[in-house]
């Protein structure tokens, strides 16, 4: 079945303490990008990338790190999360830049 | 930068009636999507629309690009078609892609 898959769909950690959220798609997209979800505030564009080895920044960049070594999977990192990266989380991706983005189920992430 | 905005932001309907969802622009896009997000959560395309109209069963989505702005069309509404709606563009000066902060459609047995 093609899709988009996050892990963890729940995480709950500590201010500081490193962590990596995982997206793989097996449709061979050359897309993927992360957005956040937070209420009243709908869903903001973190990072993208368009092929291997490339990645761009998004809206809102700042706290996060992303790497793109293979096609498939995008994880996304936070290096020393705070409170308020709180959010909930997608990861996207579509056959290439100008193409129906297909989203993953999320991960819930609360930093205490 | 550019501005996305839906409307109305809410919107309670009885089962059965018809509604039309706005979404305006203030700038260049290279495309524009419809994404409907269910009470659990889920992000599911709707449309693909950069310009001109596509009808996916009871659903239709028309976008106006020189006009900035697109609509999307949901006819019979059932209760499943709840949740939230939102539109997302592409910009044309960076490609980044910016979402307004969506439509919430409640259907009512």
């Amino acid at each position: 079945e093609a899709q988009v898959t996050q892990n963890p769909r729940y995480l709950i950690t500590v201010t500081g303490k490193k962590l990596t959220v995982t997206c793989s798609q097996n449709m061979n997209h050359e897309y993927m990008s992360w957005y956040r979800q937070d209420p009243g505030l709908g869903l903001r564009q973190i990072y993208y990338s368009m092929n291997v080895e490339v990645t761009d920044k998004g809206d809102v960049p700042e706290g996060y790190k992303v790497s793109r070594k293979e096609k498939r999977n995008f994880p996304l990192i936070l290096e020393s999360p705070s409170p308020n990266q709180t959010s909930l989380y997608f990861c996207a991706s579509s056959l290439y830049r100008h193409s129906p983005l297909h989203f993953g189920n999320g991960t819930r992430l609360t930093v205490t | 930068g550019i501005q996305v905005e839906q409307s109305p932001p809410d919107l309670i309907l009885q089962e059965g009636a018809n509604s039309t969802l706005r979404c305006n622009f203030s700038d260049s896009v290279n495309n524009l999507q419809w994404f409907h997000q269910n009470p659990w959560g889920q992000l599911i395309n709707l449309f693909y629309i950069p310009s001109g109209t596509k009808q996916n069963g009871r659903l239709s989505a028309t976008t106006v690009a020189t006009e900035r702005y697109s609509l999307l069309y949901i006819s019979s509404s059932q209760t499943t078609d709840s949740g939230v709606y939102f539109c997302a563009v592409e910009r044309e000066r960076d490609d980044k892609i910016i979402f307004g902060k969506g439509t919430r459609l409640h259907i009512l047995p």
